[in-house]
């Protein structure tokens, strides 16, 4: 299937910095959704952005869908040690019913 | 309290044996998906199924089997033809075109 890209893979901040990850695709997405992943965890949904130019906001979180629905991005305001994890980025395959394409992931790691 | 089991959480093997992970929701969606996850590959779809007794090869299906028999149940056979069967292993489920719901994952280990 159509990979997404994700950048960068990891980012390490200090606590209370702002944190970005982009998700790219060469091709038009039918929509985005996000996870998060705890370490030794599973991954849990966050959010599903489906309208080219759609931004939403979950308190410090910031989701942005592309204007020509191929690129996405989490942005994380002033980061704290809960928001350590990583992120990921997912789109519907188009070819099979609602399986999903991930991106690798990036992985975020804040420090007090 | 609705959800997705996966057991065990760890599970460990001798190579050249075949190995059963077990899936289980209760949350009455159609479509169950197993994913492998590997250090900063992400998740990679190994099997899909939108209904009871039908299933689908995702991207690394080989070395792999499954079954849908029942609507709750997706269990995954790791077969010893897969060749780095070594992973975390992880079951989904969703009833539309929606948010999945991921169980806590077997972590898989082949010696």
């Amino acid at each position: 299937g159509q990979q997404v890209m994700q950048i960068p893979q990891y980012q390490h901040v200090q606590e209370g910095e702002d944190f970005t990850t982009y998700c790219n695709s060469s091709t038009t997405l039918s929509n985005i959704q996000w996870y998060k992943q705890r370490p030794g965890g599973h991954p849990v949904f966050l959010i599903q952005l489906v309208k080219s130019g759609e931004v939403k906001k979950q308190k410090r979180l910031t989701f942005q869908f592309g204007e020509a629905k191929k690129n996405s991005s989490l942005h994380i305001t002033a980061t704290q040690t809960t928001d350590v994890g990583t992120y990921f980025c997912a789109h519907e395959r188009g070819d099979s019913g609602y399986a999903l394409n991930f991106g690798k992931g990036t992985s975020l790691l804040v420090t007090p | 309290d609705g959800g997705i089991t996966q057991s065990p959480k760890y599970l460990f093997r001798k190579e050249g044996q075949n190995v059963t992970l077990s899936c289980e929701q209760n949350l009455n969606h159609d479509a169950m998906y197993w994913y492998r996850q590997d250090p900063g590959q992400g998740l990679r779809l190994i099997y899909y199924s939108q209904i009871v007794n039908d299933f689908q090869k995702g991207d690394i299906a080989e070395g792999y089997s499954v079954s849908r028999e029942k609507k709750e149940s997706f269990p995954l056979t790791v077969t010893s033809a897969q060749k780095n069967p070594t992973a975390f292993y992880l079951c989904a489920s969703s009833s539309t075109s929606y948010e999945q719901y991921f169980g806590p994952g077997t972590r898989l280990t082949v010696t």
